[in-house]
């Protein structure tokens, strides 16, 4: 079992939808979660650090469950520019762990 | 304006070739990382240095390894390469908990 496991995906949503990304992980003793942003043949770039009380950041909300080890995010009113690769990333003390990634593709 | 950097960007090589890939960043940072990125895995950590002198192993170490000699620097090495690491090849730094990318390497191994 992968540490870090998400929605296989792809996701093809049209502009404005709400579309939802998940993330389980299987170390309780994780200490800090990220979601990156990354486009075709290009590196990963933070989006946003994800907190136990949930955090907003314009369209972008995540939400983290440590008592069921879960990790989502939400992105509402979908633009073209959201199409890329998110990847939910779990960091246990000295060990980043990225998972598989979710492939979406917002099309007009 | 400070960054991170990579190259080659590309590379093809062959089976036992020893390879060196470098990463260069100008933010100072202590911490510095390479990954790997291949189809249905994201990206799996293959060492990582909290310092100069500092590296330690990741997930999938096997087959490489690196050096810091000073804090710019982390050049990694595949000492004798395979066709299981062809892959794209990503350095990072880091100040703390949010990483940096370089541009990644493309990396065939005939």
């Amino acid at each position: 079992r992968k540490e870090v496991e998400q929605d296989p995906g792809p996701f093809n949503v049209p502009e404005g939808a709400t579309v939802a990304f998940n993330c389980t992980y299987s170390n309780s003793a994780s200490q800090s979660f990220f979601w990156y942003r990354q486009d075709c043949r290009k590196e990963p770039k933070l989006l946003m650090s994800v907190y136990s009380s949930g955090n907003e950041d314009g369209r972008f909300t995540a939400q983290l469950n440590r008592a069921s080890q879960y990790i989502s995010l939400l992105i509402r009113d979908s633009k073209l520019s959201d199409s890329a690769t998110y990847h939910c990333v779990v960091n246990t003390l000295d060990d980043m762990r990225f998972g598989a990634g979710t492939r979406l593709t917002v099309k007009p | 304006d400070a960054e991170i950097t990579q190259s080659p960007r590309h590379k093809i090589t062959e089976t036992g070739r020893q390879v060196t890939l470098a990463c260069h960043q100008t933010w100072n940072h202590n911490n510095m990382f390479w990954y790997r990125q291949d189809l249905g895995h994201g990206l799996r950590l293959i060492h990582y240095s909290y310092g100069v002198q500092d590296t330690n192993k990741g997930e999938v170490s096997d087959g490489y390894s690196v050096s810091r000699s000073n804090t710019e620097d982390l050049p990694l090495t595949l000492e004798s390469a395979a066709s299981s690491q062809t892959s794209v090849y990503f350095c990072a730094s880091s100040p703390g908990n949010e990483q940096f990318f370089g541009p990644g390497t493309r990396l065939t191994v005939l």
